[in-house]
């Protein structure tokens, strides 16, 4: 099984800055299958991200991701306030598809 | 635009059966992956398993031995059915769409609370 963490646990951050999360793997991610997902209270996720670059339909373009192989990133270009949310990784190149832990960004 | 929405017993007993149904609005179950997650605060998002519409089946491991996906296309609905579930299957469980094995749109979810 493919573990991955996030890092950091919590950014605390304002809007209109800069948010910069992310995301490793224990073993390489076959295709670079990585997928961010956004999520907040009682709601499901929400996909922004898959293939580790592209994004998902209706998804802003302040959304970026990267990476390759083990490490990937999302960024974020000018938080809105809308942005303040639970950011979730996901691989899916190698069964069991698994999720990291989550990157909390708050004010 | 798709909705899919969870529906069954928000409490199981343990050792017993856990059935969820995730019925499909807005489009037919062909041509897409259908897919079950589940989230708990112990053990976050995990994938159950995935199902697609050319009758192909794909389940997490650790839950291979106990899970069943299967679909009614005569109602649009396609099943979860969790054997002898314990304390450690309460969570949030979810069904979702993909094109491919990512989910694009997501049920709001429905909590199962395994408990006596």
């Amino acid at each position: 099984e493919i573990v991955l963490t996030q890092s950091p646990a919590t950014l605390s951050l304002s809007p209109g800055q800069r948010a910069t999360l992310s995301c490793g793997a224990s073993h390489i991610v076959s295709n670079n299958y990585l997928a961010w997902y956004q999520q907040k209270p009682g709601l499901p996720p929400r996909l922004l991200i898959f293939d580790a670059s592209r994004r998902a339909t209706g998804i802003p373009d302040r959304f970026s991701g990267s990476g390759s192989g083990t490490d990937f990133t999302l960024t974020i270009g000018r938080l809105e306030p809308e942005d303040f949310a639970l950011y979730y990784c996901q691989q899916y190149g190698t069964s069991p598809f698994t999720f990291g832990p989550g990157t909390k960004v708050d004010l | 635009q798709v909705r899919l929405q969870e529906s069954g017993p928000g409490l199981v007993r343990p050792s017993e059966t856990l059935s969820l149904t995730c019925s499909v609005s807005g489009g037919s179950l062909s041509g897409y992956f259908w897919s079950w997650f589940r989230q708990s605060p112990e053990k976050g998002l995990e994938w159950i398993g995935n199902f697609h519409y050319t009758g192909t089946t794909n389940y997490n491991p650790s839950l291979q031995s106990r899970v069943t996906i299967s679909v009614d296309t005569s109602k649009n609905q396609f099943s979860l059915r969790l054997r002898s579930v314990t304390a450690a299957d309460t969570a949030r469980y979810f069904c979702t769409r993909g094109g491919g094995v990512v989910p694009t749109s997501w049920g709001q979810g429905t909590l199962v609370t395994v408990s006596s």
